[in-house]
């Protein structure tokens, strides 16, 4: 069936580093996909998302690209600070159900 | 984008027993998904709630263990039936964000269930 692959499961940087979470997804007609964020004992929460008809996407100190023909996406966030220490969840929309289908989940430590 | 509340937040039930979760949404929203989030794991989908008509599961899932309600398009109910430990999860509502699948959703706050 329909899979992401998510990488790394855990990451810890100090604090002003650069964290970078990657995914492979396996439909290659899916042009959605979203990053959330769900800090310890909240809801996840939708923080950037790109479309196939582009390849990189930013939002101030978060950035995802894409790589269609690799079926590779990736979350990027510069100038780490304490509160971006959560857990985050890639995802793709299938293109048959239009349903998503999640990753693993990275758990990202941001230390002081 | 939609506001879901979501009841109750947390509660802990005995085995054999049945909980009923529910989601209000602010607005009509034609699509309702639940999902399952075991402590430290991903987001599984549990079934699509539809208005009108029965819910549509996933493998693994059953009608039986896990009915759902759409009696219309701002409100949702799932109950967790004849509850084992292995039911201890979080729960989440999610509808699509600005109504349509394709702009990621928006979750409820969850429903922390602890089976003892």
């Amino acid at each position: 069936g329909e899979n992401v692959e998510q990488h790394p499961s855990t990451l810890s940087v100090q604090e002003g580093d650069s964290a970078v979470i990657k995914c492979t997804y396996s439909d290659s007609a899916s042009n959605y996909f979203p990053w959330y964020k769900q800090e310890l004992g909240k809801r996840p929460q939708l923080i950037i998302d790109i479309r196939s008809n582009v390849g990189e996407k930013k939002d101030q100190r978060i950035a995802v690209t894409l790589n269609k023909t690799a079926k590779h996406f990736s979350l990027h966030i510069t100038e780490t600070q304490p509160e971006d220490s959560a857990v985050y969840f890639c995802a793709f929309l299938n293109s048959g159900t239009y349903k998503y289908i999640f990753g693993t989940g990275t758990r990202l430590k941001v230390l002081a | 984008s939609a506001v879901i509340s979501q009841k109750p937040s947390r509660d802990i039930c005995q085995r054999g027993t049945s909980l009923t979760i529910q989601c209000q949404v602010d607005s009509q929203v034609t699509m309702m998904f639940w999902y399952r989030q075991q402590p430290g794991q991903s987001l599984t989908l549990i079934a699509t709630a539809n208005q009108g008509s029965e819910a549509t599961y996933e493998s693994g899932f059953v009608i039986d263990k896990f009915p759902i309600s759409r009696p219309n398009l701002t409100f949702s109910t799932l109950t967790v039936s004849n509850m084992s430990p292995e039911d201890s999860s979080i729960y989440l509502c999610s509808v699509p964000q600005a109504g349509r699948v394709n702009y990621g959703y928006t979750f409820g706050s969850g429903t922390r269930l602890t089976v003892v």
